[in-house]
């Protein structure tokens, strides 16, 4: 399969435990995106990564998220101390970044339930 | 900042007839893309149909058509024969053209129900 593989697909995790979300984008793309999908609502952009660069972190909450996207392996989302409202589905896209239209081709999401 | 507007948060039709997903979108840019994405049950996100801004032409994907008026800012999708499999959330999305690697901003969906 050469397309956008999330892990995992679902998460369970108590208040207060950390929440690790991984996304290996499609061969040949350098561009990672992750969006949050909350409860009948719309996908809400979060951050844009390049490798091992940040390029745009507007759509992040300041306190307890953080994401990665190192030189080898995959892209990491990163939760500290969940707490309920973090439960949503969460998706990583990519795209080669290149080229006049860069259409952003998405994973599965990995679904995060907070007990 | 860009926003996406969909006003039709549920449509049904029948199977086989047409139907129209309304999106309007608000930018001060001229450069960009639009696009929709469906989102069956399965909660995939799939890409059915995009649009340069800068071609006048409408886009068109077997069944999916787009009706694209720029300087109303709208952007509808047109599916005909409308099958049971078109079951889904229907997002609106644009992205813009005037740097490389731009986030998608979206509506918050529009959800159509094939009936038999």
């Amino acid at each position: 399969n050469a397309g956008v593989m999330q892990n995992p697909r679902h998460l369970v995790r108590r208040r207060g435990q950390e929440a690790r979300l991984r996304c290996s984008p499609m061969k040949g793309h350098s561009h990672v995106y992750w969006y949050r999908q909350l409860p009948e609502e719309g996908l809400k952009f979060m951050v844009y990564l390049q490798k091992e660069n940040i390029i745009d972190e507007s759509g992040m909450p300041k306190e307890r998220f953080s994401a990665e996207f190192p030189k080898e392996g995959p892209s990491i989302l990163r939760i500290q101390q969940v707490v309920r409202g973090d439960s949503a589905a969460y998706f990583c896209a990519s795209s080669p970044g290149t080229g006049s239209i860069q259409p952003q081709h998405f994973g599965d999401g990995t679904r995060l339930s907070i007990l | 900042a860009q926003t996406v507007t969909q006003s039709q948060p549920e449509m049904s039709v029948q199977e086989a007839e047409t139907v129209t997903l309304s999106c309007t979108y608000d930018t001060s840019e001229n450069n960009y893309y639009l696009f929709w994405y469906k989102q069956p049950p399965s909660r995939q996100m799939i890409l059915v149909i995009r649009q340069e801004a800068y071609k006048q032409q409408n886009a068109t994907e077997n069944r999916f058509s787009v009706n694209f008026q720029k300087a109303a800012k709208s952007f509808s999708l047109k599916i005909s024969d409308s099958q049971l499999g078109d079951t889904a959330m229907y997002f609106c999305a644009f992205m813009s053209g005037e740097t490389s690697g731009s986030r998608l901003t979206f509506g918050e969906g529009t959800q159509l129900t094939v009936n038999p």
